[in-house]
């Protein structure tokens, strides 16, 4: 069965640490997405590809990288620079123009400990 | 005024209720809609997607009003696995990118 798997779907990170999420689709989708969502708020975009080896920055970009050597594979990278990490990941991807809407994975939980 | 805009709830109701959630978008030019639902702790899944001329799908009505911006969901006879957030999405023109609304709360109680 088609679908996009994120790992791992809990994560605790230390002061200063780098972490990387891994997000993988086999559902041939050109575009992927990075999404963060803190308790009782709304999905706010990080990053998102619409092709290999090209991303762009979402609204929140700053202490997160991305990068996208595979169509199906786009793992985000939370650097120490993010200082306030914890919060809900989810990764998504569509077809161009998200025209039948986002597949998301099931996200990882990131705290800090 | 934000670019997509939902009435946080919460929506308490009982079960055999019908309940309609509203949401405004602002660009006049996106030209693709759904609606989702979203579990607590869990991920997004989808809906239903939104057409101008309506859409059913068992238990639930989508509706799209262009001329005046604002997209419907009405849930009939609801069940207690309705409760859930459900989020309105709105696609921004000549992007990969959609919006999502911050969601409104359904509860249902027996």
């Amino acid at each position: 069965d088609g679908g996009i798997t994120q790992s791992p779907k809990y994560l605790f990170r230390k002061e200063g640490q780098n972490v990387t999420l891994s997000c993988e689709q086999n559902l041939n989708h050109d575009a992927m997405y990075w999404y963060r969502q803190d308790p009782g708020q709304g999905l706010r975009l990080i990053y998102y590809s619409q092709i290999v080896n090209d991303f762009q920055k979402g609204d929140i970009a700053e202490g997160y990288s991305v990068s996208r050597e595979k169509k199906e594979s786009f793992p985000l990278t939370v650097t120490s620079a993010q200082k306030n990490p914890t919060a809900f990941y989810l990764c998504a991807s569509s077809y161009p123009r998200g025209s039948y809407g986002y597949t998301f994975g099931s996200g990882t939980r990131l705290t800090v400990v | 005024r934000k670019e997509v805009e939902q009435d946080p709830g919460p929506f308490n109701v009982p079960e055999g209720a019908t309940v309609a959630f509203n949401c405004t978008y602002s660009n006049s030019a996106s030209q693709s809609f759904f609606w989702y639902r979203q579990d607590c702790r869990k991920e997004p899944k989808l809906l239903m997607s939104v057409y101008s001329s309506g859409n059913e799908d068992g238990r639930f009505t989508a509706q799209l009003n262009r001329a005046s911006q604002y997209i419907s969901l009405l849930i009939r006879d609801s069940k207690l696995s309705d409760s859930a957030t459900y989020l309105c999405v709105v696609n921004i023109p000549n992007t990969d990118k959609l919006i999502f609304g911050t969601g409104t709360r359904l509860q249902v109680f027996p």
